[in-house]
């Protein structure tokens, strides 16, 4: 079945440092990806996704490219900031009869101090 | 704002007790998910429902139902409570299906004690 894997937490970084988190999965067909990200408190909110390999979606200073060939969508941000503390989730959408449910990795906590 | 309103956002029960979560989808969106969110499991898929009719099933126990009304808001019925069904349960809906990004709403806290 299809399966999310992302790097544990938490992580914890100093202010405009750059920030990856790493997330890899497996799947049956061809995903579309996304990244969600929850601040204490709140739902999760849609950060970005792509679609089909070598798409990069970005928002809000995040990037992360689809990468077919590493089975990879790993996430990048050049200069954190305070307010970016929040649990991050990488997750996919395989599409098909089985409808197009989210698998989500196992989320990963970031910590920005000031 | 998502646009996705759950209701209500604390439960506190019994074990063995009967609940029900309601969901509000955006407008417009036909598809509701639902999610269950715990320490031990991470976030585990429960069913979706498209225009009304279940779509998938996940991990979703015997004990658990939901069902999607002709308004489009769904319920998510869970009874014969037990210690472990403490998470937060999370509705998300989508336009349809396929590439379509799910918007979450912010869940419902459920503590049995």
């Amino acid at each position: 079945g299809d399966s999310v894997t992302q790097m544990e937490g938490p992580v914890t970084l100093s202010e405009e440092a750059f920030l990856t988190i790493n997330c890899t999965y497996t799947a049956t067909g061809y995903p579309s990806l996304f990244w969600y990200v929850q601040y204490p408190g709140e739902g999760l909110q849609l950060l970005l996704k792509a679609t089909k390999a070598d798409d990069k979606g970005s928002n809000k200073g995040f990037e992360a490219t689809y990468r077919k060939e590493t089975t990879s969508f790993h996430l990048e941000k050049g200069s954190v900031q305070v307010s970016d503390s929040a649990v991050y989730f990488c997750a996919l959408s395989d599409f098909g009869a089985a409808g197009n449910k989210l698998t989500f990795g196992g989320g990963t906590r970031v910590l920005v101090k000031p | 704002d998502s646009g996705v309103t759950q209701t209500p956002k604390h439960l506190i029960t019994a074990t063995g007790q009967r609940v029900t979560l309601r969901c509000s989808p955006r407008s417009g969106d036909l598809s509701v998910y639902w999610y269950q969110q715990s320490l031990d499991q991470g976030l585990q898929f429960l069913i979706q429902y498209y225009n009304g009719e279940e779509r998938a099933k996940g991990n979703i126990l015997e004990r658990f139902s939901a069902q999607q009304f002709p308004d489009l808001h769904s319920e998510l019925n869970l009874s014969s409570l037990e210690l472990g069904d403490s998470a937060l349960y999370f509705c998300a809906s989508s336009a349809g299906g396929g590439n379509q990004p799910q918007h979450f709403g912010d869940g419902t806290r459920l503590s049995i004690l």
